[in-house]
């Protein structure tokens, strides 16, 4: 089993759909967790940080923690044709230690 | 506004050829890391380094190597490239608080024939 699981996608959607994508995870002491985007060509860059369980929100961005399911999930409210990338999950155990990352899912959003 | 600046977007190297990839930041972090990119596997840890000239193992360094002589500067080295190095290769930086995330760079696309 890998340590941190993304459906791969593609997963396409019409543009002010609200889009859930999920990362699972096989070490509950994971403690840290990110959301990164990643357009083609380019490389990711960081949307969302949390730590330990509960939600945080960011404009039309909500991740959300549920510890006891080892799942987490990233929403995105409205959504745009300019939102269509790559989403990866990332975690780790302690505060500063390096992050392991899920494999990505991939979005589309059809105008 | 580019912070983690990696010198090749695109490389086509032979087998057997040594390779060298190179990243600079401009945020005075001190911890930098380097990634390979592949269909399916996600992000894989090569190497990564806590200060100048220090560096540790990631989870595939083999075939790999690395150079850290200036703090801004991280060099992703392959001896002897070969086409299993095929690959997306990314370039990270955080600071030593360890707080926010990583900062990449826009990523080496290579190809070795």
């Amino acid at each position: 089993q890998k340590e941190v699981e993304q459906d791969p996608g593609p997963l396409s959607v019409p543009e002010g759909a609200i889009v859930s994508l999920n990362c699972t995870y096989s070490n509950s002491a994971f403690q840290y967790f990110m959301w990164y985007r990643q357009y083609s060509r380019k490389g990711p860059e960081l949307l969302m940080y949390t730590y330990s369980s509960g939600n945080k929100e960011d404009g039309r961005f909500t991740a959300q923690v549920d510890k006891s399911s080892k799942y987490i999930s990233l929403f995105i409210r409205d959504s745009q044709p300019s939102d269509s990338a790559t989403y990866l999950c990332a975690m780790s155990l302690f505060y500063g230690q390096n992050f392991v990352f899920g494999p990505g899912t991939r979005l589309s959003v059809l105008p | 506004d580019v912070k983690v600046t990696q010198s090749s977007r695109y490389l086509v190297k032979r087998t057997g050829e040594k390779v060298f990839l190179e990243c600079v930041q401009d945020m005075d972090h001190e911890n930098m890391f380097w990634y390979r990119q592949d269909p399916g596997l996600g992000l894989r840890l090569i190497y990564f380094s806590y200060d100048v000239k220090m560096k540790e193992k990631g989870d595939i360094p083999e075939g790999y190597s690395v150079s850290r002589e200036k703090k801004e500067r991280f060099s992703l080295i392959l001896e002897s490239a070969s086409t299993n190095q095929t690959s997306m290769y990314l370039c990270a930086s955080r600071d030593s608080q360890g707080a926010g995330g990583y900062t990449f760079g826009s990523g080496t696309r290579l190809t070795v024939v």
